[in-house]
């Protein structure tokens, strides 16, 4: 059981270029979350899902672009890379909160990502 | 706007000390506070968490102390140990269909022989 598997595990990226971070999950979890962490800052959310289809906003956005075709994949855009992307991002996946408790996310390893 | 406040930032315990992180939030509207411990190079794992029903949650070492009335919660280890050396973060969240956590800074916790 892989859990929640992010490519790739490093990456370096000259300003102004766009990449895709990938992100799967194999425990057929419906929420899916992309966070940002950076030093002393903890983690920020940048993008949610709560189904196939279905995208909303979290609290740094700015920059970034996501799209959920799938259950499995949410991947995450950055179009014009900028310095102050520079950060490590987590994926995170869950069952709803509907199931009547909260529900434990479940964090890929991250992707290092250098805007130089 | 940091909805979530933690301290200390970082955490030196000797072997078998009590180790505690405080966390402390703004909005009443919280109702679930999860604890997330971290080790290097990996993503953050769920520890323990409580809901403001009661004040106190235990799970084997770990202990989690909540304060509603002071809108404050807190993370003890007892016994720590040197695999307890993480970075342990707080959280909050409002529940009945927000999903979403509210982190707060994280403290890194090392403890020494």
């Amino acid at each position: 059981n892989a859990g929640v598997t992010q490519t790739p595990k490093f990456r370096i990226l000259k300003i102004g270029q766009s990449m895709t971070l990938q992100c799967a999950q194999d425990m057929n979890h419906n929420y899916m979350y992309w966070y940002r962490q950076d030093p002393g800052m903890g983690l920020k959310l940048i993008y949610y899902s709560v189904g196939a289809g279905i995208t909303d906003k979290g609290e740094v956005p700015n920059g970034y672009n996501v799209s959920r075709s799938t259950t499995e994949d949410f991947p995450l855009r950055l179009e014009l890379a900028a310095p102050s992307q520079t950060s490590v991002y987590f994926c995170a996946s869950s069952y709803s909160w509907d199931r009547g408790a909260p529900q434990p996310q479940h964090f890929g390893d991250g992707t290092r990502l250098s805007i130089l | 706007q940091q909805q979530v406040k933690q301290s200390p930032q970082s955490l030196i315990v000797q072997k078998g000390g009590i180790s505690i992180i405080n966390c402390a939030y703004e909005n009443t509207a919280f109702d679930y506070f999860p604890w997330y411990q971290q080790f290097p190079g990996k993503g953050p794992a769920l520890l323990i968490a409580i809901r403001p029903d009661v004040s106190e949650k235990k799970e084997g070492r770990f202990t989690i102390s909540f304060n509603k009335s002071a809108k404050q919660f807190s993370l003890h280890i007892m016994d720590s140990q040197p695999g307890d050396s993480a970075t342990y973060f707080c959280a909050a969240a409002i529940n009945f269909g927000n999903e979403k956590l509210t982190f707060g800074t994280g403290t890194r916790l090392t403890i020494i022989p």
